[in-house]
């Protein structure tokens, strides 16, 4: 079973560009959450897609978007990119019906804004 | 709205010892409770979960919590602390599965613990 994995692991850019960030979702998952982890503090819910329509968003601007595809992998997309927009981005996998909520976590992809 | 408060930022023990980290949430539904372990450079890795059933929850490489509704707690224990255990432990809430609706995790700031020999 192929668990949650994330590309690029690292990534550096200047305030103003994009950035397009990408998960592959474990292997009968079809839903999938992206976190926000900045240095120090527990991650933060951006938003969850699930069929690939948005199901439920957190507290971030429009300016991060994402989309999910046929086979559940997804892509998060930040415009106008900020210096506070430095983090680990984190992507999670779940399956919608199985009852417990459990997420399971890829390693991370890490943003640097210069 | 759910919250989560994690007392402690950072937790020194030595080895051998008793592992307390302590969680305290905030939920207007039933909550479905969650302890993460991370380690440096690393994602998150599920230790244990509550969802129904049996308060006290057994978790992997020895790890256990128990679920008090009345506290609204849900502190992560471990008898005897071993060095790898040092690492970031964060504990989430989310809301009881009901459906497909959106059932973000919220986590704490998170506990560091550390492993004195």
């Amino acid at each position: 079973e192929t668990g949650v994995t994330q590309s690029p692991t690292h990534l550096i850019k200047t305030r103003g560009q994009q950035v397009t960030l990408r998960c592959s979702s474990q292997s009968g998952h079809n839903t999938v959450s992206w976190y926000q982890q900045a240095l120090g503090q527990g991650p933060q819910f951006i938003f969850q897609y699930y069929r690939e329509e948005e199901n439920g968003r957190g507290n971030f601007p429009p300016r991060f978007s994402g989309l999910q595809f046929p086979n559940y992998s997804s892509e998060l997309n930040v415009n106008a990119l900020e210096l506070d927009d430095s983090a680990l981005y984190l992507c999670a996998s779940s399956r919608a019906g199985a009852g417990s909520n459990e997420q399971f976590f890829g390693p991370g992809t890490r943003l640097t804004v210069l | 709205a759910q919250s989560v408060t994690q007392l402690g930022s950072h937790v020194s023990v030595s080895e051998g010892a008793l592992v307390l980290l302590r969680c305290n949430y905030s939920s207007s539904v039933p909550p479905y409770l969650f302890w993460y372990v991370q380690y440096p450079n690393q994602g998150l890795q599920l230790l244990l979960k509550y969802t129904t059933g049996a308060t006290l929850v057994k978790g992997i490489n020895g790890f256990e919590a128990e679920f008090k509704k009345s506290e609204t707690s849900f502190h992560l224990t471990k008898p005897s602390a071993h060095m790898s255990d040092a690492a970031e432990y964060f504990c989430a809430v989310s809301p009881a599965y009901s459906g497909a609706g959106s059932y973000q995790l919220t986590f704490g700031k998170g506990t560091k613990l550390s492993v004195i020999p």
